[in-house]
C-alpha cells in the first residue's frame, strides 16, 4: 500500500488559483471515485473539503473543487485567500483499504 | 452535530501495546452505515490510516500495522478503541479517531482532536 503522490509545495498570491495534484494507481484513485481532500492548518486537526471526487461538504466555500482524470484526482482553489495557508492531503479508497497522500504545503504569498 | 474525543496515555513503553479509546458523543454508534477509523501522524509528517471498523465489527486494517493492530466498539459506552501491541519508537504520533462523511462514505468527515502518544524506551 503505497502513499499517493503530491507535490511538497504549492504557492499562489491572494485571488489567484492553484491546484494540487494526486496521483495514484488504478488500484486506488484511478479504480474508485472515493478521492477525498482535507486542510490542515498547524496543530488543529485535518478538516475535509472535497469527497467522492468533486463533493463538498456543507459550509466549504465553493472556491474549493476537485476533479480526476485517470490515476490522477486535483485540488483547484481559486481566489486564493491568506487563510487558505495550510497543508492539504488527498486521500483514497483502494484495494487494501484507505491510503493517503504524503501532503501538500500550499504557501500564500 | 457527531463530536470525538480521543483518551488514553500520552507515554507507552517501548515493546508493551498503545491503548487509546474515542468516545462518541452527538450520535450513536450504533447509527449503522457509517465507519469508525483511527488515523495517526507522525511529527511533522503525513497522516496515516490505520484501520476502521463498523458498529456491527467488521474490520479493516493497513496491512502494515494489521498484525499488530486491534479495533474494537462498545455500543454500550458509545466508544470504540485501538490497540497497537510491540510498540516502538516508530509509533510516537498524534492519533486521531474519525467517522466517516455519511453512509457509505469512503473519507473522513468528523474528527477528533487527536492526542499524542510517545513511545519511550
Amino acid at each position: 500500500q503505497s502513499a499517493l503522490t503530491q507535490p511538497a509545495s504549492v504557492s499562489g498570491s491572494p485571488g489567484q488559483s492553484i491546484t494540487i495534484s494526486c496521483t495514484g494507481t488504478s488500484s486506488d484513485v484511478g479504480g474508485y471515485n472515493y478521492v477525498s481532500w482535507y486542510q490542515q492548518h498547524p496543530d488543529k486537526a485535518p478538516k475535509l473539503v472535497i469527497y467522492e471526487v468533486t463533493n463538498r461538504p456543507s459550509g466549504v466555500p465553493d472556491r474549493f473543487s476537485g476533479s480526476k482524470s485517470g490515476d490522477t484526482a486535483s485540488l483547484t482553489i481559486s481566489g486564493l485567500q491568506t487563510e487558505d495557508e495550510a497543508d492539504y492531503y488527498c486521500s483514497s479508497y483502494s484495494n487494501s483499504g484507505m491510503v493517503f497522500g504524503g501532503g501538500t504545503k500550499l504557501t500564500v504569498l | 452535530q457527531v463530536q470525538l474525543q480521543e483518551s488514553g496515555p500520552g507515554l507507552v513503553k517501548s515493546s508493551q501495546t498503545l491503548s487509546l479509546t474515542c468516545t462518541v458523543s452527538g450520535g450513536s454508534i450504533s447509527s449503522g452505515g457509517h465507519f469508525w477509523s483511527w488515523i495517526r501522524q507522525h511529527p511533522g509528517k503525513g497522516l496515516e490510516w490505520i484501520g476502521y471498523i463498523y458498529y456491527s465489527g467488521r474490520t479493516y486494517y493497513n496491512p502494515s500495522l494489521r498484525s499488530r493492530l486491534t479495533i474494537s466498539v462498545d455500543t454500550s459506552k458509545n466508544q470504540f478503541s485501538l490497540k497497537l501491541s510491540s510498540v516502538t519508537a516508530a509509533d510516537t504520533a498524534v492519533y486521531y479517531c474519525a467517522r466517516a462523511h455519511g453512509y457509505g462514505d469512503y473519507c473522513f468527515g468528523f474528527w477528533g482532536q487527536g492526542t499524542l502518544v510517545t513511545v519511550s524506551s
